[in-house]
């Protein structure tokens, strides 16, 4: 089975660098995957890393260690729209996703 | 722009009814899912698909069934809805074979009363 871990919340001021971190173990893994749920909206994918290294999508960064079975997702300049729940999931088999509990991002002024 | 429909936003039901919650999606996607997400447990996989007629349990499937008759419909039934069935419903699509980019609809929140 996948089981994976988040914090539940966190707290950040505009402007600045925040990170999220996961840890899961998984009996299979073919990558890791970051998702974005606004209240009350539908879950949108921002990056997965399939390979040990950083990812980096405009103010958004994604980091993989597969030794360490570790990632974290790395949002820089925060702006009030970026408060929202983060979930990442692993791919344990070629299609199949297993989400953590996600973390509360609160930006705040 | 890839597009995943739920038949409803929000629904409410009485204990022991029939509960149908249907998505349709417009990308000629293979694969299909259905999740429910509580509070504090994430989202947690029903059921999932990968082709049409073809069906296979996720990590929550008891009381729950699936229909896929048609490629780009994926149905959950409820056979016999009961209060810890209330919940935010949520269904996606994928290609599949790799990048695993799921696509979600807006969800339907389900009330059994």
């Amino acid at each position: 089975g996948q089981s994976l871990e988040q914090p539940s919340e966190v707290t950040a001021v505009e402007g600045a660098i925040v990170q999220i971190n996961c840890t899961y173990q998984t009996s299979g893994f073919y990558g890791l995957s970051w998702y974005q749920q606004h209240d009350g909206g539908a879950p949108t994918f921002l990056s997965y890393n399939a390979l040990d290294g950083l990812e980096e999508t405009g103010r958004f960064s994604s980091f993989l260690s597969r030794s360490d079975s570790y990632g974290y997702l790395l949002l820089q300049e925060l702006q009030m729209k970026d408060s929202a729940s983060y979930f990442c999931a692993v791919a344990g088999t070629a299609s199949k996703l297993t989400f953590g509990t996600g973390t509360r991002l609160q930006v705040t002024l | 722009d890839v597009k995943v429909t739920q038949s409803s936003r929000y629904l409410v039901k009485r204990t022991g009814e029939k509960v149908f919650l249907e998505c349709v999606q417009d990308m000629d996607h293979e694969n299909m899912f259905w999740y429910r997400q509580d509070p504090g447990l994430g989202l947690r996989l029903i059921y999932f698909s990968y082709d049409v007629k073809m069906k296979e349990k996720g990590d929550i499937p008891e009381g729950y069934s699936v229909s896929r008759e048609k490629k780009e419909r994926f149905s959950l039934i409820l056979e016999s809805a009961s209060t810890n069935q209330t919940s935010m419903y949520l269904c996606a699509s994928s290609t599949g074979g790799g990048k695993e980019t799921q696509y979600f609809g807006p969800g339907t929140r389900l009330l059994v009363l």
